[in-house]
């Protein structure tokens, strides 16, 4: 099965600007995670959706959000964004059981 | 919520030594908990998970072990290589009573592992 992809793989967006980031999960999987990676917070859970529903919600503000597509494919959008949006995005694909397969994640520049 | 806390924060050892990761979480629910190895650049690669029905698992140089009365969990690895440089991060979840496994995982911070030829 091919693996989980995501895109763009790097962004440079300035401040105020919004983005918008896609994941695509291992084909049969209805499970995506995303998470937030910077040197400072470590990984931190975004939100989780599950056939096209959000499940979980992780403290981020509002400006995060993201929805769920019928082939599972999902995305997540970050409005006006901040510095400190900087950060590796990650999504994480996952099947029945509770294994989580992480994509290569989109590498966001805000200046 | 659940909160992980991981240790060492960095960790050095000499090829073919042993090295040791522990964790602990906070939330008696959790029931999952995966370690995942992320080398540089790259993803977060899963290399072993435990169960709480379970108190350890092994798969060749890698176990992990499980104390959910202490609520701890460590990473073993021996005879350590180059190759293990990396790091690692231990992470706890919750699936439900009913057994759906839902995708929320609480990581630890991370451990930075140098092994020196």
């Amino acid at each position: 099965k091919a693996g989980v992809t995501q895109t763009p793989r790097y962004l440079i967006k300035t401040r105020g600007q919004q983005v918008t980031l896609s994941c695509s999960p291992i084909s049969g999987h209805r499970s995506v995670s995303w998470y937030q990676q910077t040197p400072g917070q470590g990984l931190q859970f975004l939100f989780e959706y599950f056939s096209e529903t959000q499940r979980n919600k992780g403290n981020f503000p509002g400006r995060f959000s993201g929805r769920q597509f019928s082939n599972s494919r999902s995305e997540m959008n970050v409005s006006t964004l901040e510095l400190g949006d900087s950060a590796l995005y990650l999504c994480a694909s996952k099947g029945p059981l509770e294994t989580q397969y992480f994509g290569p994640g989109t590498r966001l520049l805000v200046l | 919520g659940e909160n992980v806390e991981q240790h060492p924060s960095t960790l050095s050892v000499q090829e073919g030594d042993s090295a040791v990761i522990k964790c602990t979480y906070s939330d008696s629910a959790s029931n999952y908990f995966p370690w995942y190895k992320q080398e540089l650049g790259k993803r977060p690669q899963l290399i072993i998970d435990i169960r709480s029905n379970v108190g350890e698992k092994k798969d060749q140089r890698i176990a992990v072990t499980l104390n959910k009365t202490a609520k701890h969990f460590s990473l073993h690895i021996t005879e350590t290589q180059p190759e293990d440089s990396a790091v690692y991060f231990c992470a706890a979840s919750i699936s439900s009573a009913g057994g759906t496994s839902y995708g929320k995982l609480t990581f630890g911070q991370g451990t930075i592992l140098t092994v020196h030829p």
